[in-house]
């Protein structure tokens, strides 16, 4: 069974940063593209990053580029998205999803994690 | 970026009746095309991909069509399980989401 969880949420400041985690199990996740996807209060589900399988391809939303960075550990089953730079609109929950077709970096997303909760504030 | 459109915002049906959501893209994104279910607490659900493809494990009773800019996804026979959070994403381009629909008793 496809399995997806995230850790690192929590409380940071404006300005501050967090490391996002996301650990794999059930599929073989170095075959795999991976997304980050967010879901903000009162708001829609929003794509934030993607990384293909090999890591050789990466994209950010506008939002976040420049200030977000995906990576993969593939020996460790591991996603990771590092947040600097925080602002109060990236409160969300984050969620770490597989896109169900090999080969390809978006598509549709057919396995989640439960999410992490992100709140900036001072 | 392409703009999804999803409406209504709010669905009241009642059980046992059909349910009708509409998705619309701001540009042709083909059969590109998903739907997700998602219940409160709960990470979102693939129910329907390129436009008509049922997902593993998904009832009949879900059932996906449109192409180009407008799409629908129709529950024949709503079931209490099903009240819940329905979002629609292209990903021809980079992926976006409708702000999704609200299906409630």
């Amino acid at each position: 069974e496809v399995n997806l969880v995230e850790s690192g949420g929590g409380l940071v400041r404006p300005g501050g940063s967090l490391r996002l985690s996301c650990a794999a199990s059930g599929f073989t996740f170095s075959t795999y593209s991976m997304n980050w996807v967010r879901l903000a209060p009162g708001k829609g589900l929003e794509w934030v990053s993607s990384i293909t399988a090999d890591s050789t391809y990466i994209f950010y939303a506008d939002s976040v580029k420049g200030r977000f960075t995906i990576s993969r550990d593939n020996a460790k089953n591991s996603l990771f998205l590092q947040m600097d730079r925080l602002r109060a609109d990236d409160a969300a929950v984050y969620y770490c999803a597989r896109v169900r077709r090999l080969g390809i970096s978006r598509g549709e997303l057919d396995s989640w994690g439960q999410g992490t909760l992100v709140t900036v504030s001072s | 970026e392409i703009v999804m459109t999803q409406s209504p915002v709010t669905l009241s049906v009642s059980p046992g009746e059909r349910a009708t959501l509409s998705c619309r893209a701001s540009q042709n994104v083909y059969a590109d095309l998903a739907w997700y279910q998602q219940k409160p607490g709960q990470a979102p659900r693939l129910l329907i991909y390129g436009a008509s493809t049922r997902a593993t494990g998904i009832p009949t009773r879900f059932s996906g069509s449109g192409s180009g800019t407008e799409f629908t996804l129709t529950i024949s026979s709503l079931q209490s399980e099903d009240f819940a959070v329905y979002y629609c994403q292209q990903y021809y381009n980079w992926p976006t989401f409708g702000l999704g629909t609200k299906v409630e008793i």
